[in-house]
């Protein structure tokens, strides 16, 4: 089956240092790549996305890289903000398992 | 632009009660999606919809039903509540069933059970 294994938690940094989240995945077929950010007691919400190999998904700063060779998805970004600690779930779909599978989130908290 | 929309955003019910969920997707969404997050938690899915009938079943409780009305808002029916089955209860929208991979989040349903 499909699984996603995101880099464990919790995630510290100062304000302007450069953030990486890993994120390896398991499917078959060609899956669809996601960052989703969910900030304290709020819902989901799509960050960015990659739908083939080498995509590249960017939005507010932060970029990931879809690729298949080594079934990866990293999430980046050169500065942090404190307004950017929240969760971060990667997350995969497949079109034969028809949903999203998401890795277990990465708590990052970004200090002044 | 319209969001997913759930009511209601908080719920509290004792053990054994029912609770009704609802779920309003973008207009022109086709497709709903039903994820349960429990505390500390990735979501996980429970039950998908696409053109008002039930396609795909995730880790859904029997006790738990779910269908997907004329116009397209959805309804999840938890029965027979049990302490575990408080979490945040996500509803996810997209246009175009299986085709379309990017699925549009409600702000959830805060279901406690005491």
């Amino acid at each position: 089956g499909n699984s996603v294994t995101q880099m464990e938690g919790p995630v510290t940094l100062s304000e302007e240092a450069f953030l990486t989240i890993n994120c390896t995945y398991t499917a078959t077929g060609y899956p669809s790549l996601f960052w989703y950010v969910q900030y304290p007691g709020e819902g989901l919400q799509l960050l960015l996305k990659a739908t083939k190999a080498d995509d590249k998904g960017s939005n507010k700063g932060f970029e990931a890289t879809y690729r298949k060779e080594t079934t990866s998805f990293h999430l980046e970004k050169g500065s942090v903000q404190v307004s950017d600690s929240a969760v971060y779930f990667c997350a995969l779909f497949s079109g034969s398992a028809r949903q999203l599978t998401f890795g277990s989130g990465t708590q990052l908290t970004v200090l002044p | 632009a319209a969001g997913v929309i759930q009511s209601p955003r908080h719920l509290i019910k004792e053990k054994r009660e029912t609770a009704t969920l609802k779920c309003y997707p973008i207009p022109r969404h086709d497709t709903v999606y039903w994820y349960q997050q429990g505390p500390g938690q990735d979501p996980q899915f429970l039950i998908s919809f696409y053109e008002k009938m039930q396609s795909d079943k995730g880790s859904i409780p029997d006790r738990f039903s779910a269908q997907q009305f004329s116009d397209y808002h959805s309804e999840l029916n938890m029965s027979s509540l049990e302490l575990g089955d408080s979490a945040l209860y996500f509803c996810a929208s997209s246009l175009g069933g299986w085709s379309s991979y990017e699925q549009y989040f409600g702000p959830g349903t805060r279901l406690t059970v005491t």
